[in-house]
């Protein structure tokens, strides 16, 4: 099976840096995922890790540590629009992609 | 706009009635997903269908819960004989192998509503 943990709510200031963590424990492993998703729409992609290290794309990148089962989304220079739920999801054995439950973010002034 | 499609949007039913959602992919994906999701969690894995063949289904779908993809294209949830917690968003995901990482993109989803 599938075990994926997140912080439930983390809250940061605009223009500032945060990091959110994701730990998984799965049975099989063939990537991980990062969506984001504001409150009442559908999730989009973010990122996409398959490889140990770390994938920049402009204000976001994320990183991927397959040995210790570790990711984490990092965002830079916050907009107030980067308030949104952000998913955490690990693709394993064939198609199925299991989500976190998910990182309430929320960017103050 | 090319994105994934579904209809309706909303639907508020009476328990115990049947109710079909319906979602058009990404026009070139053939695969095809679909999850429900509930306030504060995250995507549940419903099913999922490569072209018209439904390869995987979760444990967790009763059998009030059907799925179809007849032509490859367009796919169907029914919910038969609805319950209050099937109330939830629908979500249905596309994507296309051998365009990197098989991402599955979104749609809007059905918020389904059971009085």
């Amino acid at each position: 099976g599938q075990n994926i943990d997140q912080p439930t709510e983390m809250t940061a200031t605009e223009g500032a840096i945060v990091q959110i963590n994701c730990t998984y424990q799965t049975s099989g492993f063939n990537g991980l995922f990062w969506y984001q998703q504001h409150a009442g729409e559908a999730p989009t992609f973010l990122s996409y890790n398959v490889l140990d290290g770390l994938e920049e794309k402009g204000r976001f990148s994320s990183f991927l540590s397959r040995s210790k089962g570790y990711s984490y989304l990092l965002l830079k220079e916050l907009q107030m629009k980067d308030s949104a739920s952000y998913l955490c999801a690990v693709k394993g054995g064939y198609q199925k992609v299991t989500f976190g439950t998910g990182t309430k973010l929320q960017v103050i002034p | 706009d090319t994105g994934v499609s579904q209809d309706p949007r909303h639907k508020i039913t009476k328990r115990g009635q049947n109710v079909t959602f319906r979602c058009d992919p990404i026009s070139e994906h053939n695969r095809l997903y679909w999850y429900r999701q509930t306030l504060g969690q995250g995507p549940e894995f419903l099913t999922y269908f490569q072209n018209e063949a439904q390869l995987e289904k979760s444990r967790l779908l009763s059998d009030r819960f059907s799925a179809e993809r007849p032509k490859g294209s367009f796919s169907t949830l029914e919910i038969q004989r609805t319950e209050q917690g099937d109330s939830a968003m629908y979500l249905c995901a596309s994507s296309a192998p051998g365009q990197g990482p098989d991402t599955q993109y979104f749609g809007p989803g059905t918020r389904l509503t059971v009085l």
